[in-house]
């Protein structure tokens, strides 16, 4: 079956604009997690989505970030005003329940 | 909070055995994960352990030792497609945090021929 989607695979914005990231996650999967990864760095939590409870927010690392899921559906990683340190690659994750997390193939964003 | 520390780097030749250890600092542990993550891919799972002990997978075994905050993956029978970042994870929470993971920064291991 389908893995993890991520869209788009690349992003290249300039500094200041607002970047839109999204998620299509396994079906069924009802938790969602969205993380940073800085070259040579190690996975960064960011969000974390569990079915219909209020989301675990408490790994953005500023008002700059914030995500929605709907449903137990698509979900979307918003960042405004980029600046040049939020260059990373964002992978979003699902899992059926608190083992296994999937990846998904990650979105690279470079703010120039 | 949390405190993992793993190597950044090591090497083996095909065929070997390795080890890879992880030490943590946390808080309401709640279980292990190793992942292994290929250049410029995602991360995909390996092992998950919650109790002490030893988790053997084919070629891929994982220790768990919560009192010491340690833990290892060891790779048996090395193959030049193990050439990979591991990457060690700790569950730490209670109730809706529960899912949340913290990874440390990875093991690029290197198999030689």
């Amino acid at each position: 079956g389908a893995g993890v989607s991520q869209s788009p695979s690349n992003k290249v914005t300039e500094k200041g604009k607002d970047v839109e990231l999204r998620c299509d996650p396994i079906s069924g999967h009802t938790a969602l997690y969205w993380y940073r990864q800085r070259l040579g760095q190690g996975l960064e939590f960011l969000i974390y989505f569990q079915g219909n409870s209020a989301p675990d927010k408490s790994g953005l690392p500023s008002d700059r970030f914030s995500a929605e899921r709907t449903g137990e559906s698509v979900s979307t990683l918003t960042i405004q005003r980029t600046q040049q340190e939020d260059s990373a690659v964002y992978l979003c994750a699902s899992s059926p329940g608190l083992l296994e997390q999937y990846f998904g193939p990650g979105t690279r964003l470079t703010v120039t | 909070g949390q405190n993992i520390d793993q190597p950044t780097e090591m090497t083996a030749t095909e065929g070997a055995i390795v080890q890879i250890n992880c030490t943590y600092q946390t808080s309401g542990f709640n279980g292990l994960f190793w992942y292994q993550q290929h250049a410029g891919e995602a991360p995909t799972f390996l092992s998950y352990n919650v109790l002490d002990g030893l988790e053997e997978k084919g070629r891929f075994s994982s220790f768990l030792s919560r009192s010491k905050g340690y833990s290892y993956l060891l790779l048996k029978e090395l193959q030049m497609k193990d050439s990979a970042s591991y990457l060690c994870a700790v569950r730490e929470g209670r109730g809706s945090t529960l899912g949340r993971l913290y990874f440390g920064r990875g093991t690029q291991l290197t198999v030689w021929p």
